[in-house]
């Protein structure tokens, strides 16, 4: 059964940092290209950032550019993001998904980020 | 502003036939990449619930369809039942931002 779990949400402060995970089960993990996606309280899907099977290519929405970091270790079968100068806007439950053909078919529960003073 | 765009709700009563309008552009739908549509009911996360414009994964009814022509694409809902009561949201990829992905603002299906 595929599996992605993620963790590292919390309540950070305007410009602090935070670092989610994603625990994957049920596939390999390094034949598959990952994302993250995120909703703001009340709000639609907006996707975040990919990775490529082996972290050679990343791709970011352009909102997070130079703020936030994806990366992967296949030998933990873990997804990151790494989030620096988190802004207000940023709160949101974050979903790590597993890409294929330019679609997301499996998604984690999500973990809930919240960036307030 | 969501790149694409949908109707914020829908509704019909239950056995009947709903229809969600998915609007994009010439660098995204109106250049051929493939729409994807997910259900996500209340509290949880998002379902693939058709890939490639209009193919389900395994265990999605065929009571749900998808098609798209030019800029646009449509999932259908026939047969609707109060389970499928939720938000419904398409997607696809992006050529005018590397690598990018984008959503519809979402529509809520309510089964009267």
């Amino acid at each position: 059964e595929v599996q992605l779990v993620e963790s590292g949400g919390g309540l950070v402060q305007p410009g602090g940092s935070l670092r989610l995970s994603c625990a994957v089960s049920g596939f390999t993990f390094s034949s598959y290209w990952m994302s993250w996606v995120r909703q703001a309280p009340g709000k639609g899907l907006e996707w975040v950032a990919n990775i490529k099977h082996d972290g050679s290519d990343k791709y970011y929405v352009e909102s997070v550019k130079g703020r936030f970091t994806i990366s992967r270790d296949n030998a933990k079968d873990s997804l990151y993001l790494q989030m620096n100068s988190l802004r207000a806007e940023d709160t949101a439950v974050y979903y790590c998904a597993r890409s294929e053909y330019h679609s997301f078919n499996y998604w984690g529960q999500g973990t809930l980020v919240t960036v307030s003073s | 502003q969501s790149v694409l765009t949908q109707p914020p709700s829908v509704s019909g009563a239950p056995g009947q036939r709903v229809t969600i309008s998915c609007t994009g552009t010439s660098s995204n739908i109106g250049a051929g990449y493939d729409v994807h549509w997910y259900q996500q009911a209340p509290g949880t996360a998002p379902k693939l619930l058709i890939y490639g414009t209009n193919n389900r994964p395994s265990g999605v009814p065929d009571r749900f369809s998808g098609s798209k022509s030019g800029t646009s694409a449509s999932l259908a809902i026939t047969g609707l039942q109060a389970e499928d009561e939720a938000d419904y949201y398409c997607q696809a990829y992006d050529s005018s931002l590397s690598g990018s992905y984008v959503f519809g603002g979402g529509t809520r299906v309510t089964v009267l």
